[in-house]
């Protein structure tokens, strides 16, 4: 199966710095992958995905890159914000969302 | 649209009682997934549902746990009789896609605690 585990369980940055959040996933089978970000009391939120035919997806503020020769996956925040403290989440499936296997999560903290 | 949205918010109930989770998943989707999350297993998958039919329930945890999808607007999960372990937060989403993407809308989650 497939388990995916993030480097870091805190991660603190200074308001406007750059954030990254890594990931390591175990299956080279796993075509597919998710960022979630769940901000307290709240359910988790969709950010952005990535399929195995990409190295790179940007989104508002947000960049996925995937590497899969080493099975590791990063979320970078550009300019970081108060509002970005959250526990991120990333995710790995070799099919449907239902097969989804979720990380432990990366709390960020956003320093003033 | 409102979202996702489950009821209760939080429940506290005693050990043996039985437990009922409410979901009313964002019109139009025709997926519906329950998950739990506690800190040590983090977010698992309990059942899916595709059109209203339960298509995978293998992380159901054990015969105390049921769900059912009367129809695309409503969904239950049960507990009975629940125990202490069963406390976590435990959380509806919906899919437009049927599964074929990860864009997964959560409710805000149902916060359980056994006594």
């Amino acid at each position: 199966g497939e388990s995916v585990g993030l480097h870091l369980p805190t991660l603190s940055v200074q308001e406007g710095d750059n954030s990254i959040i890594n990931c390591a996933y175990s299956n080279s089978a796993s075509d597919y992958f998710i960022w979630y970000k769940q901000e307290s009391g709240k359910g988790p939120q969709f950010i952005i995905d990535i399929r195995s035919n990409m190295d790179k997806r940007q989104g508002q503020r947000v960049t996925v890159l995937l590497n899969k020769t080493v099975k590791h996956l990063s979320l970078q925040i550009a300019a970081t914000q108060p509002g970005d403290s959250a526990v991120y989440f990333c995710a790995a499936t070799g099919g449907s969302a239902r097969q989804l296997t979720f990380g432990s999560g990366t709390q960020l903290t956003v320093l003033p | 649209d409102a979202g996702v949205i489950q009821s209760p918010r939080h429940e506290v109930t005693e050990m043996g009682q039985e437990v009922t989770l409410r979901c009313k998943p964002i019109s139009g989707h025709n997926s519906l997934f329950w998950y739990r999350q506690t800190m040590m297993r983090g977010l698992e998958l309990l059942i899916y549902f595709n059109n209203n039919v339960p298509i995978d329930d293998s992380g159901m945890p054990e015969d105390r746990f049921s769900a059912k999808m009367p129809n695309a607007s409503f969904s239950t999960l049960k507990i009975q009789p629940s125990e202490p372990r069963d406390s976590a937060v435990y959380f509806c989403a919906s899919s437009m896609s049927g599964g074929n993407t990860g864009e997964l809308f959560f409710g805000e989650g149902s916060r359980l605690t056994v006594l």
